[in-house]
């Protein structure tokens, strides 16, 4: 079945220093990549998505790159701050009408 | 707009009991998706539903859990005869159309 592996599952930055969270997706129809960041009791929260005709895009400190050939895409987090600590989850939209989730990265920023 | 609604926010039942959740998508949207989400872990895909319609339940165990998304009101997500393993998060989300979906502030459920 569909599958999409995230990593790493935890990532600790150095307040100021970028984040980069990857994952992979095995099916070749997927169309849709979204972010969503979920804090401590939260709910997941959209935070950038990228669809299939684009390569990269970017919002403020937040961008996101997309390669179809490789079946990969990126999160680039740059100069972090202290709330951008949370856990990351990327996901994929599969031909099936789903969404599948990766694992999660909690990622940690350093004062 | 109001945001997706779930309720109860935090369940507890003993073992034996039956537990419903429910979801009330935004406004507009006819797609609801359920997940479950462990401490510590991700979020897995359980059913997808549109009005009235079972789209896919491949995430759904067969027994015990059971939903359902009416014409009018909200989605419900019952589990029957819960057990310990049972107890998670399980967050509803919606969508306008089968990609960009907005979560709920989920439902914890613990069983005793």
């Amino acid at each position: 079945g569909e599958n999409v592996e995230q990593h790493p599952s935890t990532l600790s930055v150095q307040e100021g220093d970028s984040a980069v969270i990857k994952c992979t997706y095995s099916d070749s129809a997927s169309n849709y990549f979204p972010w969503y960041k979920q804090e401590l009791g939260k709910r997941p929260q959209l935070i950038i998505d990228i669809r299939s005709n684009v390569g990269e895009k970017k919002d403020q400190r937040i961008a996101v790159t997309l390669n179809k050939t490789a079946k990969h895409f990126s999160l680039h987090i740059t100069e972090t701050q202290p709330e951008d600590s949370a856990v990351y989850f990327c996901a994929a939209y599969s031909s099936a009408s789903k969404i599948i989730f990766g694992s999660g990265t909690r990622l940690s920023i350093r004062p | 707009n109001a945001g997706v609604m779930q309720n109860p926010r935090h369940l507890v039942r003993r073992r034996g009991q039956e537990a419903r959740l429910r979801c009330s998508p935004m406004k507009g949207h006819s797609h609801v998706y359920w997940y479950r989400q462990l401490p510590e872990e991700g979020l897995k895909f359980m059913v997808y539903l549109q009005k009235e319609n079972i789209i896919d339940e491949s995430g759904m165990p067969k027994e015990r859990f059971s939903a359902e998304f009416p014409k009018e009101g909200p989605s419900i997500l019952r589990i029957q005869q819960v057990v310990r393993g049972d107890s998670a998060a399980y967050f509803c989300a919606s969508s306008p159309a089968s990609n960009e979906q907005f979560f709920g502030p989920g439902t914890r459920l613990t069983v005793l």
